[in-house]
């Protein structure tokens, strides 16, 4: 059982597109995060959920748009695709309670290419 | 500002030798901080986490970490590199529990023989 899913794995796209993304996690988590991995390899936090709540929003074009209709899903959606927003996606969950050290568990990733 | 520096951007080691992978982190709070691997086109997995008491901590596939608050440094070390550690390193920081982490840029690790 995969603990922290994403679905497309690979996704083949062109400019002006929109498309989503999927994630779940069957681990009971509380937060979940989406993080943008450029072609550099940098990791950089776009948004994170608690419980279905927005509680990290960082400084993205608001043709992005996350979803989270339960604490185990957070969907991305990104609106009107360009060309700079080709970069591997990636989905994380955390745990929050006593004994939760702040480790993220990560999904393996969606690849996006914007022609 | 919060941010974690990793200075080398590629090592390469000879298979056998030991290898050290720099980090250095800047965090208002105590940090939690977190060394991840990531192998060509995975996701990224957990070596091993600092939070609280022993400076020294142990992870998996033989990796260590030591924390030293005085030089702001999480340094990861490994005594013999396996041609199967070949991947990209990352050192992250955190404060508590559900709080995003912040990434540093990556080191690449190439293993030759």
């Amino acid at each position: 059982d995969t603990a922290v899913s994403q679905t497309p794995k690979y996704l083949v796209t062109q400019m002006g597109n929109d498309k989503s993304i999927k994630c779940e996690q069957n681990l009971g988590h509380d937060t979940m995060y989406w993080y943008k991995q450029d072609s550099k390899k940098f990791l950089k936090i776009m948004f994170s959920y608690n419980n279905k709540e927005l509680i990290i929003n960082e400084t993205v074009p608001n043709r992005f748009s996350p979803k989270s209709p339960d604490k185990a899903h957070l969907n991305l959606h990104i609106n009107s695709l360009e060309l700079g927003d080709s970069a591997v996606y990636f989905c994380a969950s955390s745990p929050l309670g006593t004994g939760s050290t702040g480790e993220l568990f990560f999904g393996e990733g969606s690849r996006l290419t914007v022609l | 500002a919060q941010s974690v520096t990793q200075p080398d951007i590629h090592i390469t080691v000879s298979e056998g030798a030991s290898l050290e992978l720099r980090c250095n982190y800047s965090y208002g709070a105590t940090p939690y901080l977190f060394w991840y691997v990531q192998s060509p086109g995975q996701g990224l997995q957990l070596l091993l986490k600092y939070f609280s008491g022993d400076t020294l901590v142990q992870g998996i596939k033989g990796f260590e970490a030591e924390f030293k608050r005085s030089q702001s440094s999480f340094n990861l070390r490994k005594p013999s590199v396996h041609w199967s550690d070949a991947a990209e390193y990352f050192c992250a920081v955190g404060n508590q529990a559900g709080t995003a982490l912040i990434f540093g840029k990556g080191t690449t690790l190439s293993v030759s023989s």
